[in-house]
């Protein structure tokens, strides 16, 4: 079964500076997808960064980049020079194939760490 | 260019109602799931399909039924309405099982009381 799991509830931040979200998953199957999604206050899911488990480099997307470290199973997000308006829960994800060996795009959330940045 | 349209945004029931979540999109994406996201916790997967005609259970399937009749529409039925089924409803989609995004639709917050 695959599970992914975040162990910090609540980070907080100095605007400006950068930050980590840590995220470790769980899967035995070698090919498989990790996401990232904010969901500000508002409650909307908003797609930040994919990566692949066969993917060479660590994904990047404008101020946030994908800290894939394999063989120790962990996806941290970083967010450079963070802003105001990056305060939020965040969530990470994993799409992995099921026993059948399909995944049909089913994702996998961990619990979200709700990130402040203070001015 | 609308994505993934939900409607109701807010609804409260009544134990032992029913009702039916709408979801359309218009991307033409043959992949769409059901999500809930319990307070302070992740998604959890109810249901998806994969085509229209084709749907199959997530890890939360209990008290809820789908149907896919076309590519566009994903409702989520609600028969019996319990206080447990409180939660805020996430539809989403996308264009195959391998796809490096999900669309989200903006979700609808249910509440049985």
């Amino acid at each position: 079964a695959q599970k992914i799991t975040q162990t910090q509830p609540g980070m907080f931040v100095q605007e400006k500076e950068a930050v980590t979200l840590d995220c470790t998953y769980d899967t035995s199957d070698p090919s498989y997808g990790l996401f990232w999604y904010k969901q500000p206050s508002s409650g909307e899911m908003i797609f930040l960064i994919y990566q692949g488990s066969y993917d060479q480099q660590n994904a990047t997307e404008g101020r946030y980049s994908l800290n894939f470290q394999k063989a120790r199973k962990s996806a941290n997000l970083v967010i450079s020079a963070s802003q105001l308006g990056d305060s939020a829960m965040y969530f990470c994800a994993m799409r992995a194939p099921n026993a059948g060996g399909t995944s049909y795009g089913k994702l996998t959330f961990g619990q979200g760490t709700i990130l402040t940045v203070h001015p | 260019n609308a994505g993934v349209t939900q409607t109701p945004k807010f609804r409260i029931l009544k134990i032992g109602q029913s009702m039916t979540l709408q979801c359309t999109q218009d991307m033409n994406h043959n992949y769409m799931y059901w999500y809930r996201q319990d307070p302070g916790m992740g998604l959890k997967l109810i249901y998806y399909s994969v085509g229209a005609g084709i749907t199959d259970k997530g890890e939360v399937p209990n008290g809820y039924n789908v149907s896919r009749s076309t590519t566009e529409d994903f409702p989520l039925r609600l028969e019996l309405a319990a206080p447990s089924q409180t939660s805020v409803y996430f539809c989403a989609s996308s264009y195959d099982r391998g796809a490096e995004k999900l669309f989200f639709g903006s979700g609808t917050q249910l509440s049985v009381l």
